[in-house]
């Protein structure tokens, strides 16, 4: 079964601290990964997309990693800010198909 | 450019009854997706339509359903609400969908709660 995985389910760190978030999948076979932010009450919004030949990808302070080979991803947030807090949510589409794998997501709350 | 709008923000439907809601996409954009998000299973996909057609479909129940005018705008319809159809239902566009690398741009959701 095509599945994704995030961890950790939650996360709370101080402003200006980094943090790294993860996404494990099993979809074969890959096409490309997303990462999403979704503010409360909002719809989400594209971070970064990385295909296959890709393994880093930078979008101002959140820069996304990804490893096929392992096929698990990582997203790093540098200097975390107070608006950073969010749900973060990991999305993978398999080869041939337009539908898109969702993970759970990762709550981030950053305290001032 | 405007983005991404649903409406209503906010419906209660008790059991039984019947929902439709509505999404205009970003001028320009002629594909159009939706998703369920629910606390328990995360955002779901729905279907996806393109040209007033329904081009993809998720694994729901036929009692959802939706389409597409002229003019891209969308609507989903819910028949016989059901309390587990309590959710976030979102809209998203796209140029044309044909790539799955193609950023989908959100609405801020329908949010639906089944009394």
């Amino acid at each position: 079964k095509n599945q994704v995985e995030q961890s950790p389910q939650s996360l709370i760190i101080l402003e200006g601290k980094n943090c790294t978030l993860q996404c494990n999948y099993t979809v074969s076979p890959f096409s490309n990964l997303r990462w999403y932010k979704q503010d409360t009450g909002r719809g989400p919004v594209s971070l970064t997309i990385m295909t296959f030949s890709e393994n880093t990808k930078s979008n101002g302070r959140y820069t996304a990693t990804l490893d096929a080979d392992t096929k698990q991803s990582s997203l790093h947030i540098t200097a975390s800010q107070l608006s950073d807090s969010a749900s973060y949510i990991c999305v993978v589409r398999k080869g041939g198909s337009y539908i898109p794998t969702f993970g759970r997501g990762t709550s981030l709350i950053v305290h001032p | 450019k405007a983005g991404v709008t649903q409406t209503p923000r906010y419906l209660i439907k008790t059991r039984g009854q019947q929902v439709t809601l509505s999404c205009s996409p970003i001028s320009g954009h002629r594909s159009v997706s939706w998703y369920q998000q629910t606390p328990g299973q995360g955002l779901q996909f729905l279907f996806e339509y393109f040209s007033e057609t329904q081009r993809n479909k998720g694994n729901f129940p036929g009692r959802f359903s939706g389409r597409q005018f002229s003019n891209s705008r969308s609507e989903m319809n819910v028949s016989t609400l059901e309390l587990g159809d309590s959710a976030l239902y979102l809209c998203a566009s796209s140029h044309s969908g044909h790539s799955s690398t193609d950023t989908q741009y959100f609405g801020p959701g329908t949010r639906l709660t089944v009394l």
